[in-house]
């Protein structure tokens, strides 16, 4: 069965630098889609990036990576110069190529200080 | 602003009762997921329809129940309420439904059971 791990339920970055948040995943399909999303205090959820389980290369979008290992399962976030904006709740996804269902993480909040 | 429209933003209604959201998609896309965001629940995935058809359910209750209209908008009906019904409910839509498109959120429905 598909599964998402976010083991930080918190993490404290300092302003102006990088923080990586963690997911790993269990799935036995061969093609998958990851993803990541923020949530702000607002609530509304943000698509931040998207890396496929083909994909050779790490995704990038802006001050966002996304550190694939495919071997280790695992599809960490790198946010690089955190801002205080950054603060919110992060969640990665999943969703089988084949499937339509997404799962999501328990999410890992992102306290960014001055 | 992801495209995706959601109403009402707010909901309070009474124990017993039936609700209806309403979710319309970015123009062109074909897919909507229904997800439920809860306290001690987290992000569920609820049900997700491609072009009018169901293809994939996840942890939907059968007091619940999904359509996906014509026009490609699609309304959650949530009924026989329960304190527990409590969440903010999301839609989320999307061009096709495979592993490696994602999905854009509306802004959510916050449902109030009392």
């Amino acid at each position: 069965a598909q599964k998402i791990t976010q083991t930080q339920p918190g993490m404290f970055v300092q302003e102006k630098e990088a923080v990586t948040l963690d997911c790993t995943y269990d799935t036995s399909d061969q093609s998958y889609g990851l993803f990541w999303y923020k949530q702000p205090s607002s609530g509304e959820m943000i698509f931040l990036i998207y890396q496929g389980s083909y994909d050779e290369q790490n995704a990038t979008e802006g001050r966002y990576s996304l550190n694939f290992q495919k071997a280790r399962k695992s599809a960490n976030l790198v946010i690089s110069a955190s801002q205080l904006g950054d603060s919110a709740m992060y969640f990665c996804a999943m969703r089988e190529t084949g499937g339509f269902k997404t799962i999501f993480g328990a999410g890992t909040r992102l306290f960014v200080k001055a | 602003d992801s495209g995706v429209t959601q109403t009402p933003k707010h909901l309070i209604t009474a124990t017993g009762q039936r609700v209806t959201l309403r979710c319309s998609p970015r123009s062109g896309d074909l897919s909507v997921y229904w997800y439920q965001q809860s306290l001690d629940q987290g992000l569920q995935f609820l049900i997700h329809y491609y072009n009018g058809e169901e293809r994939a359910k996840g942890n939907i209750l059968e007091r619940f129940s999904a359509q996906q209209f014509p026009d490609l908008h699609s309304e959650l009906n949530l009924s026989s309420l329960e304190l527990g019904d409590s969440a903010l409910y999301f839609c989320a839509s999307s061009f096709l439904g495979q592993g490696n498109t994602e999905a854009f959120f509306g802004q959510g429905t916050r449902l109030t059971v009392v």
